[in-house]
């Protein structure tokens, strides 16, 4: 079976823009959840969606969104970048037992 | 949300066991814990998970005591490629809060030769 996949592994971008990252479950699963890594901050949850809904949400501002398809494949966006926003994004898939999430191999996002 | 509290750094020779204890006080009832392995630019993987007592896998070893608010991960005879950033991971099931699961901030585990 595929594991998580996201695209693009790297990115830079300039202050202001904004970026869409993609992230694409294992067959199956049907919660995402998204992820923002930063050698400060360490492992942050931003959000998670299941079956096209929001279901929980972490401490960012509104900059960060996100969205579910109903093919469970999940987009982040994040508007008017700032330099802060450089970090590994990463993106977990999890199925139905437990709390096993699977973990993408993440985008890099570089904000100059 | 429980918050999670780990060494932030151990070292080990190869062929040693490994023992990585994690502080849970505020654990809910319906929590579980998980441990996850994380390489250099790469998301974490999956090691183990437990909910009381003993768990064990392939891979690891998880010991949680009675009152669950501690878990120590064990790796049985480290290698090299056992260095890397082990995080415990403390939250719900899927369905009721698995996306609350708070990521603690993770103990770097170096083996040496």
């Amino acid at each position: 079976k595929a594991g998580v996949t996201q695209t693009p592994r790297y990115l830079i971008k300039t202050r202001g823009q904004q970026v869409t990252l993609s992230c694409s479950p294992i067959s199956g699963h049907r919660s995402v959840s998204w992820y923002q890594q930063t050698p400060g901050q360490g492992l942050q949850f931003l959000f998670e969606y299941f079956s096209e809904t929001q279901r929980n949400k972490g401490n960012f501002p509104g900059r960060f969104s996100g969205r579910q398809f109903s093919n469970s494949r999940s987009e982040m966006n994040v508007s008017t970048l700032e330099l802060g926003d450089s970090a590994l994004y990463l993106c977990a898939s999890t199925g139905t037992s437990y709390n096993e999430q699977f973990f993408g191999p993440g985008t890099r996002l570089t904000v100059l | 949300l429980a918050k999670t509290t780990q060494p932030i750094s151990m070292d080990s020779y190869e062929g040693q066991e490994v023992n990585i204890t994690c502080s849970h006080n505020n654990i809910a009832t319906n929590d579980y814990i998980t441990w996850y392995q994380q390489f250099p630019s790469q998301g974490p993987r999956f090691i183990i998970q437990g909910y009381k007592t003993k768990v064990t896998n392939e891979v690891a070893s998880l010991f949680i005591p009675a009152d669950r608010k501690s878990s120590t991960l064990s790796l049985p005879r480290v290698s090299l490629s056992d260095t890397a950033v082990y995080y415990c991971l403390v939250g719900g099931r899927l369905y009721t809060n698995a996306g609350k699961s708070t990521f603690g901030d993770g103990t770097t585990l170096t083996v040496k030769p």
